[in-house]
């Protein structure tokens, strides 16, 4: 079964502060991709990396990194120097690769609060 | 460019009735997906839709069913509503069928709320 675990519900950090949200997968596949969307409250979600399994380098953008360990079916993302327009619910999703099922399995989703 | 959009905004039913929601995708993506985010259940897959045929379907009773129209727009139909179908409903599309995995881009949204 394939399964996305987001173990943070709540974070809650001070402006400038860096932070990390877990991520850990479970599937069987040997190929499989990982993504990680942003929801803001207006609700729509917004695409920020998209991840194959062949590839464990570690990808920076910005004040934005992603660790991606295949030993231990992780892909943290760490936001450096955190915002308030960082705030929002921030979730995991694995998808196979090929895209012959098409859905992207999501995890519960981690609300992260920026304070000023 | 257009994003994905959907309509309506909001949507207010009471449990029994019928409601259709709808959802254009990007210009050129040929592929619509729906999930649901209720409250608590995160967000779930519903249906997957390309080139006008239903190619997945997530685990969901036979009441939420739709299509997708030759211009590649879908709408979701939920019939006799139950309290429980309350939630966001958010359409996404990415180009079709291939061998790569295409990320999915998504719209605001469809608040449903059954009465």
């Amino acid at each position: 079964a394939q399964k996305v675990t987001q173990a943070q519900t709540e974070i809650s950090v001070v402006e400038k502060e860096d932070v990390t949200l877990d991520c850990v997968y479970e599937t069987r596949d040997t190929t499989y991709y990982l993504f990680w969307y942003k929801q803001p409250p207006s609700g729509e979600l917004v695409f920020l990396i998209r991840r194959n399994s062949f590839d464990e380098q570690n990808e920076i953008s910005g004040r934005y990194s992603w660790n991606f360990q295949k030993s231990t079916s992780s892909f943290n993302f760490t936001i450096t120097a955190s915002q308030v327009v960082d705030s929002a619910v921030y979730f995991c999703a694995l998808a196979n690769y090929g895209g012959s099922q098409g859905n992207l399995i999501f995890g519960k989703g981690t609300k992260l609060s920026v304070k000023p | 460019e257009a994003g994905v959009t959907q309509s309506p905004t909001h949507l207010i039913k009471t449990r029994g009735q019928q409601a259709t929601l709808r959802c254009s995708p990007i210009s050129g993506h040929t592929s619509v997906y729906w999930y649901q985010q209720a409250l608590g259940l995160g967000l779930q897959f519903l249906l997957w839709y390309d080139e006008g045929e239903e190619r997945n379907r997530g685990n969901f009773p036979p009441r939420f069913s739709g299509r997708q129209f030759p211009n590649y727009s879908s709408e979701l139909n939920v019939n006799a509503l139950e309290l429980e179908d309350s939630a966001l409903y958010l359409c996404a599309s990415s180009l079709g069928l291939a061998v790569n995995y295409n990320e999915q881009f998504f719209g605001p949204g469809t608040r449903l709320t059954v009465l």
